[in-house]
């Protein structure tokens, strides 16, 4: 089973609330990662993690926090809301850091 | 500056015929992946080569990391094949993904 699924498909926040979106795969992958995707742009990898190292891309450092309390769940946190976080957010995971990236269906966020 | 240069940005076809997307990277790659994107947005993979070409019906890949490039055909294009289609790649962890490519199939 080659599936990555996240929850919930979507979400609608106010701004200033925190947001919290969760994906699981169980393919034992070692790692997994978080993208923001937005109309006409390219997937912008957030974070990853690499077994229980959380990796952030510089950037947004201090937007986004995640978690992964086991190898099969990992979680993307927004602790308030704006509407720049509108967007769709894709988990990915893969079985050695940069193989083949199998995507999740998305969560699309809308921050109102 | 981008480490992935999709190219072109847009492409019509009429049904029937075929042509190729490329990227082009500015730094050493390991290996690439081809992604379709569906209508509701998500990711869909089509190939992922650290080498070679790959042939999938309609579809074949192509990655030359000594020349910093990898190409996706498409033959005999189908109503059904009208999307954006993204490439990334990866030197090591992260994957770099193109802008991509925005095609469509004119009946």
């Amino acid at each position: 089973d080659t599936t990555v699924k996240q929850n919930p498909r979507y979400k609608l926040a106010r701004v200033g609330k925190p947001v919290n979106l969760i994906c699981s795969q169980t393919m034992n992958h070692d790692t997994m990662y978080w993208y923001q995707k937005k109309p006409n742009q390219a997937p912008k990898l957030l974070l990853f993690y690499y077994d229980k190292i959380l990796n952030r891309e510089a950037d947004t450092f201090e937007k986004f926090q995640s978690s992964r309390p086991n190898n099969s769940f990992c979680s993307l946190y927004i602790g308030s809301a704006g509407l720049e976080y509108s967007a769709m957010y894709l988990c990915a995971s893969s079985g050695t850091s940069a193989e083949t990236l199998y995507f999740g269906s998305g969560t699309r966020l809308t921050v109102l | 500056g981008d480490q992935v240069e999709q190219s072109p940005s847009a492409l019509s076809l009429h049904e029937g015929t075929g042509s190729a997307l490329r990227c082009n990277f500015t730094t050493t790659m390991r290996a690439v992946q081809w992604f379709q994107q569906n209508s509701r947005g998500s990711l869909i993979n089509l190939f992922y080569l650290a080498s070679g070409t790959k042939e999938n019906g309609r579809l074949k890949s192509t990655f030359n990391s000594k020349e910093s490039y990898s190409t996706l055909h498409i033959r005999d294009a189908q109503l059904e094949d009208s999307g954006t289609y993204f490439c990334a790649a990866t030197g090591y962890q992260n994957f770099y993904f193109g802008k991509g490519t925005s095609l469509t199939v004119i009946p």
